[in-house]
């Protein structure tokens, strides 16, 4: 069965911060990858996946994840984060009976001002 | 086009009463899945439909009926509501298993 890890729970950056979120996946077949964002007190939103192809993957909002096969991992960058992008972030990797999607626990992002 | 829209947002049930709750989706997906949402836990798949008459388990089924009787709407059903069912609730739906949109959650408290 499929797994996603997310070790940081809540993350704290000031404006202008670079973000790094980690995640890593256990999953034994082909690997599709995701990131979404839940603002507060909205549905999730879909960032950025990764199906096949070129490692580094670009997203909305100046989000990007880079997907490193050897350390099973899919973390989610921003070079510089602004008050708004305070929300939740969700991996998720699908695989498995239905396509369905095994998410991580999430983590909490805060940006002071 | 609405997307994936959910009924009710909110619902407080005392413990023992039944509800259902309606997802429907209007971009004609064949997939549609529910989860819950919890503290820490991220969201996990109740149950899920890769077609219209066709329903099947997911992490956490117990406690939970679904029915796919239309291709647009995926019903929960709560037959006996438990303290331990209080959660937000989100569908999804896909085209065939591929990227999935998120309704807007319903938030259910069992007292």
């Amino acid at each position: 069965a499929q797994s996603v890890s997310q070790h940081n729970h809540h993350v704290i950056l000031s404006e202008a911060a670079s973000l790094e979120l980690g995640c890593n996946y256990s999953y034994g077949g082909t690997v599709n990858l995701f990131w979404y964002v839940q603002y507060p007190g909205q549905h999730l939103q879909l960032l950025l996946k990764y199906f096949s192809g070129d490692p580094l993957v670009k997203g909305i909002k100046g989000f990007e994840a880079e997907f490193i096969k050897s350390k099973f991992s899919f973390n989610l960058r921003k070079p510089s984060v602004q008050w708004s992008d305070t929300a939740e972030y969700f991996c998720a990797v699908k695989g498995g009976a239905g396509n369905m999607l095994t998410f991580g626990g999430g983590t909490r992002l805060m940006v002071k001002p | 086009n609405a997307g994936v829209t959910q009924t009710p947002k909110f619902r407080v049930l005392k413990t023992g009463q039944s509800m259902t709750l309606l997802c429907a989706q209007d971009m004609n997906h064949e997939y549609m899945y529910w989860y819950r949402q919890d503290p820490g836990m991220g969201l996990r798949l109740i149950h899920y439909s890769v077609g219209e008459g066709t329903t099947a388990k997911g992490e956490v089924p117990d406690g939970y009926n679904v029915s796919r009787l239309k291709k647009q709407n995926f019903l929960l059903g709560l037959e006996s509501a438990a303290p331990s069912q209080t959660s937000v609730y989100f569908c999804a739906s896909s085209y065939m298993g591929q990227e999935q949109y998120f309704g807007p959650g319903t938030r259910l408290t069992v007292t």
